[in-house]
C-alpha cells in the first residue's frame, strides 16, 4: 500500500529561479494539504485541496506560491522567484476526506534555495 | 502568537520508565488534538489522536489525555523503548464551522524524546 510520496527528496536551487515541488496523495483521498517545516519549527499550514479545488490556501506566504490539484489527485506547488528564506522541508499530507482528522504526510521535498 | 505549544524541546528517560511529553493550546475552538512522530529526513508519521469530547484514548503503549478546561494534553509512553526516540508534534484541527479556520493542522514546535538503554 503506497503511502504518500513526494518528489524531488531533495532541490537545491539558486536565488530567482523557479521550482516544482509534486505530491502523489494516497490513493482515493480526496483532500490534500502542503506545509512547510522550516528548521527548529513545527509544520505550517500552505494550502488545503477538497478534489481539484484549493479550499483554504490562506497559509500562502505571498504570490510568488502558487499550487494547483488539476485531477483531483496529484498536486503540485510552485514556488517563482525563489528567496533564500524560502528554504525549509516541504510536506505534503491527504486524508480520506476534508472533515477525516487523520492527515498522513510524505517524506517531504527538503528545498534549498543559495 | 504560537496556538500549539510544547514548552519542552527535549526530554531524556530510562529505557522501560514512562515518557510523558505535554502540550498546551489557546484557541477553544480547536476539536481534534494528534500526535505526530518524526524520524530525521522523514515525514511526520501519526501515533494517536483524541476528539474533544473524550478525555482520554489508548492505543497500546500511547494514551494520550485531554483537559479541555485547562487547554492541555499530554502523550503517556510506557514502558519507553529506544526506538522511541524522535521529535513528537502535538497537533490540533478546527473545522470551518467552530471558528479555528478550516481543517488545517496547527502544530506546536516539538519535543525530541530520546530514550536510554
Amino acid at each position: 500500500g503506497a503511502g504518500v510520496s513526494q518528489t524531488p527528496s531533495n532541490k537545491v536551487t539558486e536565488k530567482g529561479k523557479y521550482v516544482e515541488l509534486r505530491c502523489d496523495p494516497i490513493s482515493g483521498h480526496t483532500a490534500l494539504y502542503w506545509y512547510r517545516q522550516s528548521l527548529g519549527q513545527g509544520p505550517e499550514f500552505l494550502i488545503y485541496f477538497q478534489g481539484t479545488g484549493a479550499a483554504d490556501d490562506s497559509g500562502l506566504p505571498n504570490d510568488r506560491f502558487f499550487a494547483v490539484r488539476p485531477e483531483g489527485s496529484v498536486s503540485t506547488l510552485k514556488i517563482q522567484r525563489t528567496e533564500r528564506g524560502d528554504s525549509a522541508v516541504y510536506l505534503c499530507a491527504s486524508s480520506l476526506g476534508a472533515a477525516q482528522e487523520t492527515q498522513y504526510f510524505g517524506p517531504g521535498t527538503r528545498l534549498l534555495v543559495l | 502568537d504560537q496556538q500549539v505549544k510544547q514548552n519542552s524541546p527535549s526530554l531524556s528517560v530510562q529505557e522501560g520508565r514512562i515518557s510523558i511529553l505535554n502540550c498546551d493550546y489557546t484557541n477553544s475552538m480547536f476539536d481534534y488534538f494528534l500526535w505526530y512522530k518524526k524520524y530525521p529526513a522523514e515525514g511526520p508519521t501519526f501515533l494517536i489522536s483524541i476528539s474533544s469530547i473524550k478525555d482520554k484514548n489508548e492505543d497500546g503503549r500511547f494514551t494520550v489525555f485531554l483537559n479541555k478546561s485547562a487547554k492541555h494534553l499530554s502523550l503517556h509512553i510506557v514502558p519507553s523503548q529506544p526506538g522511541d526516540s524522535a521529535v513528537y508534534f502535538c497537533a490540533a484541527r478546527g473545522t470551518p464551522y467552530s471558528g479555528a479556520g478550516s481543517y488545517q493542522l496547527t502544530f506546536g514546535k516539538g519535543t525530541k524524546l530520546s530514550v536510554i538503554p
